[in-house]
């Protein structure tokens, strides 16, 4: 079946650095847009970033622009976010998707089930 | 950005009630919007997609209209296992934006 999974979230400290992947299975990863969103606790859903299927289209939401890079090896069915230079706010449950945004179609579907990352000193 | 306003913030009711969710874009947005389920403790769900559209294996008793900035979600006979956080999303224009989420309790 479909499934993604992440991995590499925990407790770092302002100014720190994290690198997030995401796994996936039972599709072709390689033919689809994926896409990180976040959390944080007791909040609603924060859309992060996007990569296009060939990795060659990118975007971030302002709040972690130049701070954040997302990137893939299709290779290896797998999705990244290097998260550099985080701060407090940053803390928050970062999900995976498979975005099916496209022109016939919208959606993220289907997510991880999310990694804690926790920025505190 | 565009903003998503979702209306009420939490809702209570009781087991087989019809239930309504609305969400409001703050420019049109034509039919590109989701509506997502999320249980507590658990990753969101897509429910519906392009504003009207069921997904697969979701059950038939869930449904969405709307087009423009005015958007309509409602579960015509509300389950046990429908108690959940609701989440509209438009794609329209990125940042693709969330509303603030519905939080439905059983009553």
């Amino acid at each position: 079946q479909v499934q993604l999974v992440e991995s590499g979230g925990g407790l770092v400290k302002p100014g720190g650095s994290l690198r997030l992947s995401c796994a996936a299975s039972g599709f072709t990863f390689s033919d689809y847009y994926m896409s990180w969103i976040r959390q944080a606790p007791g909040k609603g859903l924060e859309w992060v970033s996007y990569i296009s299927s060939s990795g060659s289209t990118i975007y971030y939401a302002d709040s972690v622009k130049g701070r954040f890079t997302i990137s893939r090896d299709n290779a290896k069915n797998s999705l990244y976010l290097q998260m550099n230079s985080l701060r407090a706010e940053d803390t928050a449950v970062y999900y995976c998707a498979r975005d099916l945004t496209g022109p016939t179609r919208g959606g993220f579907d289907p997510w991880g089930q999310g990694t804690l990352v926790t920025v505190s000193s | 950005d565009i903003q998503m306003t979702q209306s009420p913030s939490s809702l209570s009711a009781s087991v087989g009630d019809r239930v309504t969710i609305t969400c409001q874009a703050s420019q049109d947005i034509s039919n590109y919007l989701n509506w997502y389920q999320q249980k507590p403790g658990k990753a969101p769900k897509l429910l519906i997609y392009d504003a009207s559209n069921l997904e697969t294996g979701v059950p038939s008793r869930f449904s969405g209209s709307g087009s423009g900035t005015d958007f309509t979600f409602t579960i015509s006979s509300l389950q046990p296992e429908d108690i959940a956080t609701y989440y509209c999303q438009q794609y329209d224009n990125l940042p693709h934006t969330f509303g603030q989420g519905t939080k439905l309790e059983i009553k």
